[in-house]
């Protein structure tokens, strides 16, 4: 079946510094990616889309400038928090679909702490 | 703006017994999907239902769309503590890209 995987499963950095989450789909083409933060006993969130060669779409609420994303090839899309604080300590998922007759495969997760 | 309603949001039970929860929403969505998620991991998918009125089987666990593909239910039939989890229903909107959006979550604890 379609594997997403995800990089690092954990990070723990100091406030101001900027983190980079590597998503990528290993037995198959995305073009498009989704980017999810998950606070403690909440559901997932949906941050933004991301597009491969072009533009992400950023949700709502969801500062660009702060959360970078780079979709350069079909099979890997990153997220760069920069500058974190505190409050950007989360669960953050990444996700992708293999085809449209199944559903989306998410990857592991990457716990952020921002001391 | 999409909402999907998930109820209950804490479920606890004994060994053996049944359970049913509720995804509802106003909106009605192309698919809707159930996932299970376990601590600090990516929720994993269980099952996609297309189909207005469509039942899927997954050995003990049963997945209804709503005929009108705004609401689903995920029933289990003897619940094992094999099953303890947090269970989240997600519908697809949109045109060809497809976004999710996320209920709540049921978070169920069986007891042996």
């Amino acid at each position: 079946g379609a594997v997403v995987s995800q990089h690092p499963s954990w990070v723990i950095c100091k406030s101001g510094t900027s983190v980079k989450i590597e998503c990528r789909s290993l037995d198959f083409q995305a073009t498009t990616m989704f980017w999810y933060r998950q606070f403690p006993k909440q559901s997932l969130m949906l941050m933004a889309t991301s597009n491969e060669g072009s533009k992400a779409t950023y949700e709502q609420g969801v500062e660009k400038d702060k959360f970078l994303i780079n979709h350069a090839s079909l099979t890997l899309s990153t997220l760069t928090v920069t500058s974190a604080h505190p409050e950007d300590s989360s669960f953050y998922i990444c996700s992708a679909r293999a085809d449209r007759e199944n559903g989306y495969t998410f990857g592991s997760g990457t716990r952020l702490t921002v001391v | 703006t999409q909402l999907l309603e998930q109820s209950p949001q804490f479920l606890s039970i004994q060994e053996g017994e049944n359970l049913t929860v509720y995804c509802n929403s106003s909106s009605v969505f192309s698919s809707l999907q159930w996932y299970r998620q376990e601590p600090g991991e990516g929720p994993v998918l269980l099952v996609t239902v297309v189909t207005g009125g469509e039942v899927k089987k997954l050995k003990r666990l049963t997945f209804q769309f709503g005929d009108a593909r705004k609401d689903s239910s995920l029933h289990i039939t003897a619940a094992q503590p094999g099953d303890t989890g947090l269970y989240l229903c997600a519908g697809e909107y949109g045109g060809s890209q497809g976004n999710l959006i996320f209920g709540k979550g049921t978070k169920l604890s069986v007891k042996p």
